[in-house]
């Protein structure tokens, strides 16, 4: 399977406590993105990188969270000291940007639930 | 501030009929437009894209159509198939960095 892959797909979590996410794009891919999901809502960009570089972070990325992708390969995401409202989908996507066309393949996402 | 709205939140089509799901945006400086389909439990999965420079973008049963002027996206699929079913995202990007994703239309296609 060559597709993008996130770990781990279910994670529970009491509040308070820190957790962290990674993500495995398609190997060929140089940029990276973190999204967030919550119910009936349309994926909330959150930051992306191109190769290791950190190019882009939402204004909603409060500094609990941080994200690195070490040697422009695998990706982690860190939300410290998790709150309710941090329980959501997060999704992760990789794409080879190239002059007209930037499509992004997504993986299978991590869904968070704070208690 | 919501940049790119799906005012229909689900929409029921026939099987063989024409599903058209629209798509507004209010930020006229993006230029690159893509749709995006989920089923349950998995991930996105791009369908078709278009750039600003262009009206129009057609692959197999699925076009898009761009209305500048009217900051308007719509996604035509024809013939729609009960394979089809499943959550429809627009989204809209400058320059193909941070992208805005509306909060999607659930498709039905009866059989």
């Amino acid at each position: 399977d060559t597709g993008v892959s996130q770990d781990p797909r279910h994670k529970i979590t009491k509040r308070g406590q820190n957790v962290t996410f990674r993500c495995d794009p398609i190997s060929e891919h140089n940029r990276l993105y973190w999204y967030r999901q919550t119910l009936g809502q349309g994926p909330e960009f959150l930051t992306y990188f191109q190769n290791e570089a950190q190019l882009e972070k939402s204004r909603l990325l409060s500094d609990r969270f941080s994200a690195e992708r070490p040697k422009g390969s695998f990706s982690t995401l860190e939300i410290q000291r998790t709150e309710q409202g941090d329980s959501a989908m997060y999704l992760c996507a990789s794409s080879l940007a190239r002059a007209s066309r930037d499509e992004q393949y997504f993986g299978p996402g991590t869904r968070l639930t704070v208690t | 501030d919501q940049q790119v709205k799906q005012n229909s939140p689900s929409l029921s089509v026939q099987e063989g009929r024409i599903s058209i799901l629209n798509c507004d945006y209010t930020n006229s400086m993006f230029d690159y437009f893509l749709w995006y389909k989920k089923y349950p439990a998995e991930g996105p999965t791009f369908l078709i894209s278009i750039s600003s420079i262009k009206d129009k973008n057609e692959d197999g049963r699925f076009t898009v159509f761009l209305n500048k002027s009217a900051k308007h996206l719509s996604l035509h699929i024809v013939p729609s198939q009960p394979g089809d079913s499943a959550v429809y995202f627009c989204a809209a990007s400058v320059g193909g960095n941070q992208f805005y994703f509306g909060t999607g239309t659930s498709l039905t296609v009866i059989p």
